[in-house]
């Protein structure tokens, strides 16, 4: 398939591993926060959001943590399979009416 | 099922020539999106319109241009101007722009010269 990315930082995690992907945001203003999946040759797929009110949110293997202090983000992930081998994007947005900035990436891949 | 459809999958440009990506979504957002995605660069912002008749440049505009006279649909133009059009394109919608809501994307389309 196509390569969204051949530059870009590589996790690789064994199976049934945890994964964590790191993301440095950089408005301080930012107040909302998103982790897509990309798989090659495909868009980006909606996987967790969270707000600025919270620090961390749980969703069905994943887990979202939030740093406003030092304008981290994490996307953890459970028991990794070889199914979540793709290009993990963060974004940050506020609530104003401006689009999504989106990081360059991580690519996670997943050794069976 | 709801989406956004981009089409062609597959793009081939001439030089000199201007060529269009379609994106339809049947999702009822009001705003829709252009990303370019080279390697190693994450999403750039091409356009962006928020409501049917208006449309923001993004952060990398030139040699692009775009349309929204119907809600549903947000055509992208590569124009002759842009002097390195590869690049995988891709287009998203969401219910606001802004206001922390999530974009939906497409599937891309890959356009490459000839």
């Amino acid at each position: 398939g196509e390569s969204v990315g051949l530059h870009l930082p590589t996790l690789s995690v064994q199976e049934g591993d945890n994964s964590i992907i790191n993301c440095a945001y950089s408005n301080s203003a930012s107040d909302y926060f998103i982790w897509y999946k990309q798989e090659s040759g495909k868009g980006p797929q909606f996987i967790i959001d969270i707000r600025s009110n919270m620090d961390k949110r749980q969703g069905q293997r994943v887990t979202v943590l939030l740093n406003k202090t030092v304008k981290h983000l994490s996307l953890q992930i459970a028991a990794t399979q070889p199914g979540d081998s793709a290009v993990y994007f963060c974004a940050e947005g506020n609530s104003g009416n401006t689009p999504l900035v989106f990081g360059k990436g991580t690519r996670l891949s997943v050794i069976a | 099922d709801g989406g956004i459809t981009q089409s062609p999958k597959y793009l081939f440009r001439k030089e000199g020539q201007n060529v269009t990506l379609s994106c339809e979504q049947n999702l009822n957002h009001d705003a829709m999106y252009w990303y370019r995605q080279d390697p190693g660069q994450g999403l750039r912002l091409i356009y962006y319109s928020q409501i049917v008749n208006d449309f923001q440049k993004g952060d990398i505009a030139e040699g692009y241009s775009v349309s929204r006279e119907k809600k549903e649909s947000f055509p992208l133009t590569v124009t002759s101007a842009q002097k390195n059009p590869t690049a995988f394109y891709l287009c998203a919608s969401s219910s606001r722009s802004g206001q922390n809501q999530p974009q939906h994307f497409g599937d891309g389309t890959r356009l490459s010269i000839l």
